[in-house]
């Protein structure tokens, strides 16, 4: 089955800097990536995809990049804020639109 | 913004017990899928749902976990006889094509 790994699993940052979090996928036929985040006690939040054809996509603070031959993508926030501070999952889309899920990673915004 | 809506919010139930969790997805949206989060993890997913029909339930333990959709818009979950372990949370998301939108997600702890 599909597997779907995130890395680090805790990552604090200074409020404005910028935050890297990487995930890497097994399954050299997914083709569509989202990005979640997750506040505590809330819902899964959609923030930002990728669809295999690109290799890189951006919405103001957040981008995502995607390198298919390495098998892995990328979410990367700039000018962090506290607001920030939250569960990021990734997660690869495979067979009849099934994700999987990475196991999350806690960012931290040290204000 | 149209949002999926799930209730209860919030269910204890003693072991042994049935429990039901109730989705209604955001309106037009044909897939549908229950998942399970448990504590620090990702959301692995339990059933899928195209319209009323099942498109995967490999991940379901069927012995106590049924699921239906009779009329293609919401979605009932039930839980029978819950034991110690089902205690997470048992989030329901939707989808009209690539992405999927969350539910806040219902809280089971099981006593």
């Amino acid at each position: 089955g599909e597997n779907v790994e995130q890395h680090p699993s805790t990552l604090s940052v200074q409020e404005g800097d910028s935050a890297v979090i990487k995930c890497t996928y097994s399954d050299s036929a997914s083709n569509y990536f989202p990005w979640y985040k997750q506040e505590l006690g809330k819902r899964p939040q959609l923030i930002i995809d990728i669809r295999s054809n690109v290799g890189e996509k951006k919405d103001q603070r957040i981008a995502v990049t995607l390198n298919k031959t390495a098998k892995h993508f990328s979410l990367h926030i700039t000018e962090t804020q506290p607001e920030d501070s939250a569960v990021y999952f990734c997660a690869a889309r495979y067979g009849n639109n099934r994700l999987a899920f990475g196991k999350g990673n806690q960012v931290v915004v040290i204000p | 913004e149209a949002e999926v809506a799930q209730s209860p919010r919030y269910k204890i139930t003693e072991k042994s017990q049935a429990v039901a969790f109730w989705c209604d997805p955001i309106s037009g949206h044909a897939t549908l899928y229950w998942y399970r989060q448990i504590l620090g993890q990702g959301p692995e997913l339990l059933v899928q749902f195209q319209d009323e029909s099942v498109v995967d339930d490999s991940q379901l333990p069927k012995d106590r976990f049924s699921a239906e959709r009779l009329k293609g818009v919401d979605s009932t979950l039930k839980i029978q006889p819950a034991e110690l372990g089902d205690s997470a949370m048992y989030l329901c998301a939707s989808s009209s094509s690539y992405e999927q939108y969350f539910g806040p997600g219902t809280r089971l702890t099981v006593t």
